[in-house]
This record gives structure tokens, sequence and C-alpha cells, in this order.
């Protein structure tokens, strides 16, 4: 069975650092692209980051608001991924979720966690 | 950064009925699109991908359609478990980006 589950969220104040964890289990997490999506109190989603496999490169890309403040990482043989977010403002307060997409004989599969929630509040 | 936007914001359909989501890419997205479906709590679920491959385990109800700048998800027969919010994402140029959604009830 596939998880991911996200830990780490909670509140802080603006400025502030946090660091979300995603466990996962049950696919090829060295082999899966991973990312970080999103979802501000009653509004839609936004893609944050990606970190893309070992064999192609392990390469990372934000979206725009984040770049600079912050960073995904992962260990592969502790199948955890990270984000470190830094200099976090009001307008980060959003639930995060975790994801994994990976290809299986010709098929396209994607795994979500179930979401921290991060508020950034003084 | 590409633009998607999804018609209608909301859509009011009855159990059995087809429904028809639009989404429309600010500049060609080839067929890099894909369809999310939320409900209230959860994290999204793939659907579509390819913007007409079905993910694993989805039900043929759901089909998808479209390339270039505008697309359209197709759910045939409304079951009651299909009410939720829709996304079409395109995942042709970074950053990837999602439509506002659609939601149906």
């Amino acid at each position: 069975e596939v998880q991911l589950v996200e830990s780490g969220g909670g509140l802080v104040k603006p400025g502030g650092s946090l660091r979300l964890s995603c466990a996962a289990s049950g696919f090829s997490f060295a082999n899966a692209w991973m990312s970080w999506a999103r979802q501000a109190p009653g509004k839609g989603l936004e893609w944050v980051g990606r970190l893309t496999s070992k064999s192609n490169g392990g390469t990372t890309d934000y979206t725009t608001p984040v770049k600079g403040r912050f960073t995904i990482s992962k260990d592969d043989p502790k199948n955890t991924l990270w984000l470190q977010m830094n200099s976090l403002q009001i307008e980060d307060t959003a639930v995060y979720y975790c994801f994994a997409g990976e290809w299986d004989s010709g098929a396209y599969k994607e795994f979500w966690g179930q979401g921290a929630l991060v508020t950034v509040s003084s | 950064e590409i633009v998607m936007t999804q018609s209608p914001a909301t859509l009011s359909v009855s159990p059995g009925e087809r429904g028809t989501l639009s989404c429309r890419a600010s500049q060609s997205v080839s067929s890099n699109l894909a369809w999310y479906q939320q409900k209230p709590g959860q994290a999204p679920r793939l659907l579509i991908y390819g913007a007409s491959t079905r993910a694993a385990g989805i039900p043929a109800r759901f089909s998808g359609s479209g390339s270039g700048t505008e697309f359209i998800l197709t759910i045939s027969s409304l079951q009651s478990e299909d009410f939720a919010v829709y996304y079409c994402q395109q995942y042709n140029i970074w950053p990837y980006t999602f439509g506002q959604g659609t939601k149906l009830e």
C-alpha cells in the first residue's frame, strides 16, 4: 500500500522558518519525481516545487513566490522528502501536500499525502 | 507563466446527467494537461493525464479531450460521489499551473 505522510506543520510567526517532512512507502521512492503543492484556505491549488529523481539529475524547480525561500530535498535510503521554508509570509498559510509521480509499465501514477497545515500569523 | 481558466465556476447538475467542464490555457500546452478531483478535506486525486488518458482506477465515465489551448472533461452519467471540485493543470512549461476549479453541485 502506498503511503505519504506529512508532518511538521504548525503555527509560525512571519519571518520564521519551518520544515515539513514527508515519509513515503509502498513505491519506488528513488525513481519517483517528488513534489509539494499547497492550498490556501478556501482557495485553489498551487504547485510549490518539484525534485526530479537522481536518474533525471535530481534537479529542483520552484514557483516564483517561493523561489529563494523554500528548498526541497530528500533522502532516498530513508524514503523521506523535506520542504524547508524560510522567511515565511502570511500568504504562505496553506495546507501543504507532498506527492509523487512515477511511470510504471507505460502508465503514469500519482500518489498524494493527506496534507499538513502551515499557519503564518503573528 | 501559463494561466489556466476553467468554466463554469459552478456547474449544477443532477445525478445521472452528463457534466461537461472546460479548461482553457493562455498558450498552447500541447497534450500536457491533467484533471484532478478534490473532495472537502481530502487531497486531490488524479483523474486524467495526457489530456485524455484515465489514471489507474478511474471509472470509464470520466473522459478527457482536447489539445493545444482548449480542453474538456466529461462525466458521462454523474454519480453521487462525483460531486466535488475539479481542477485542470498544465505540465508543459514550468511553473506548472492549475486552473481555479469548477465546483460540481
